[in-house]
């Protein structure tokens, strides 16, 4: 069964440095999101990417975050100056695009702002 | 904003008992119910969803309930195995933005 991939797994970084996650979605789908964990806490929205554009974005996504589909395939989320409290595990989601399918889930990646 | 409450935090129970997390969401628009078990250190995945023109749907030892009215739904896991023993989290979205709203998760652990 085909399954999202991120990498890496765990990413350790110093405040003020750029760290960029990256994500493999399942071929077909055209809807990806990413999501963050803060340890102990609930699953919160950062942003919904389709057709090359965001399509919505929280609060939490601010102008430190963005995203790019770089080569078609891969898709990216890229904090530029790192905060201790952007520490968290961050998923990335693909859907196939139509309405109510399923959001699949990547690994996620561990990020550790220190 | 949606906002979706999850109770309880954490439940244990009897292994062979009944399991039951209760979620209530805010936003009259959402009308997708999507439930994730995330086990130590694994991806969300899905066990079962509703849509809110129903207002139960089941799959083998676990079903979900939806009341529109009262802006609440629930997830019931019968018979609980060991392997039931995860983090479950409930979710609500709309058609028209497919980003979803967690709830704050439940730690179901299943005692043998």
């Amino acid at each position: 069964e085909p399954e999202v991939t991120q990498t890496p797994s765990h990413q350790v970084t110093q405040m003020g440095q750029e760290v960029i996650l990256r994500c493999v979605p399942i071929s077909n789908h055209l809807y990806f999101y990413w999501y963050r964990q803060i340890l102990g806490q609930k699953v919160e929205f950062l942003v919904s990417f389709y057709n090359n554009e965001i399509s919505e974005k929280s609060e939490i996504f601010d102008d430190q975050f963005s995203v790019e589909r770089p080569d078609g395939s891969n898709f990216t989320l890229k904090i530029r100056s790192t905060k201790l409290e952007d520490s968290a595990m961050y998923f990335c989601a693909t859907q196939a695009g139509t309405v109510y399918n399923e959001q699949f889930f990547g690994p996620g990646t561990r990020l550790t702002v220190l | 904003g949606e906002n979706v409450e999850q109770h309880p935090s954490t439940l244990s129970v009897q292994e062979g008992d009944s399991a039951v997390i209760k979620c209530t969401y805010s936003d009259s628009a959402s009308n997708y119910f999507p439930w994730y078990k995330q086990e130590l250190g694994k991806r969300p995945q899905l066990i079962i969803d509703i849509r809110s023109n129903v207002g139960e749907k089941k799959d083998q030892r676990i079903a979900v309930t939806l009341n529109k009215t009262a802006k609440h739904f629930s997830l019931h896991i019968t018979e609980t195995q060991p392997e039931d023993s995860a983090v479950y989290f409930c979710a609500a979205g709309w058609w028209n933005d497919y980003k979803l709203s967690f709830g704050a998760g439940t730690t179901v652990t299943v005692r043998a």
